[in-house]
């Protein structure tokens, strides 16, 4: 159980160009969606934090007009990223969690997407 | 915000050797995620750990968290190129649903 997936893994698109990523809980209801940024040969960095149904919160230095996130059900949020350019060339990965009361709740990860601009 | 720090950044070890990993943190842990990642993939859950002093094992897997819960360790015995990838460690605040990760440490294993 807790797979979550990912579609595309890979895309190149032009610069200019919008790109949509998907991420899906395949098998348990996510109430929150993480989406993370990796550079090569760094670690993971937090852009948003999705809840179903409400907008996303973004972290300091994420521009929210260009990584639009959207998560319009407990099993599917979307990253798109809107007027690529080569800057924004990366590996992004989400993550899921069921939420809840606890303190914290355990993140399932996606396999990642690579996203390649020209 | 909380700060992780890993050392070391690159490890290469000979096949059969121990090795540790550490993990560091600025603050209080109140929870320790440690992950495994392929280059290109997602993140392989290894363990987690709360409770200071608390040391759990998965196959040649051994994590600690020590009694004052900012500082793990994971360490491998007799490793095997299956162990090679990135190691990262990661921590959430208490109420708080983020998980912060540490600077990773890439381990390769020579034959």
């Amino acid at each position: 159980g807790a797979v979550v997936s990912q579609h595309p893994s890979r895309v190149i698109c032009k610069s200019g160009t919008s790109v949509k990523i998907e991420c899906r809980s395949l098998d348990f209801q996510a109430t929150t969606m993480f989406w993370y940024r990796q550079f090569p040969k760094q670690s993971l960095m937090l852009m948003a934090t999705s809840n179903e149904g409400s907008k996303a919160t973004y972290e300091q230095g994420v521009e929210k007009d260009k990584f639009l996130i959207n998560h319009a059900s407990l099993t599917l949020s979307t990253l798109t990223v809107t007027s690529a350019h080569p800057e924004d060339s990366s590996f992004y990965i989400c993550s899921a969690s069921t939420g809840g009361t606890l303190a914290y709740n355990e993140q399932f990860f996606g396999p990642g997407t690579r996203l390649t601009v020209l | 915000s909380q700060e992780l720090e890993q050392s070391p950044q690159s490890l290469i070890v000979q096949e059969g050797k121990n090795l540790t990993i550490n993990c560091t943190s600025s603050k209080t842990l109140y929870g320790l995620y440690w992950y495994k990642q392929k280059y290109g993939e997602g993140l392989i859950f290894l363990m987690m750990l709360q409770k200071g002093g608390e040391e759990k094992s998965h196959e040649k897997i051994t994590a600690k968290l020590d009694e004052k819960k900012q500082q793990s360790s994971l360490h491998i015995t007799a490793s095997q190129p299956s162990h090679a990838g990135i190691y990262l460690c990661g921590a959430v605040d208490f109420g708080n649903e983020k998980l912060t990760f540490g600077t990773g440490t890439r381990l390769t294993i020579i034959p």
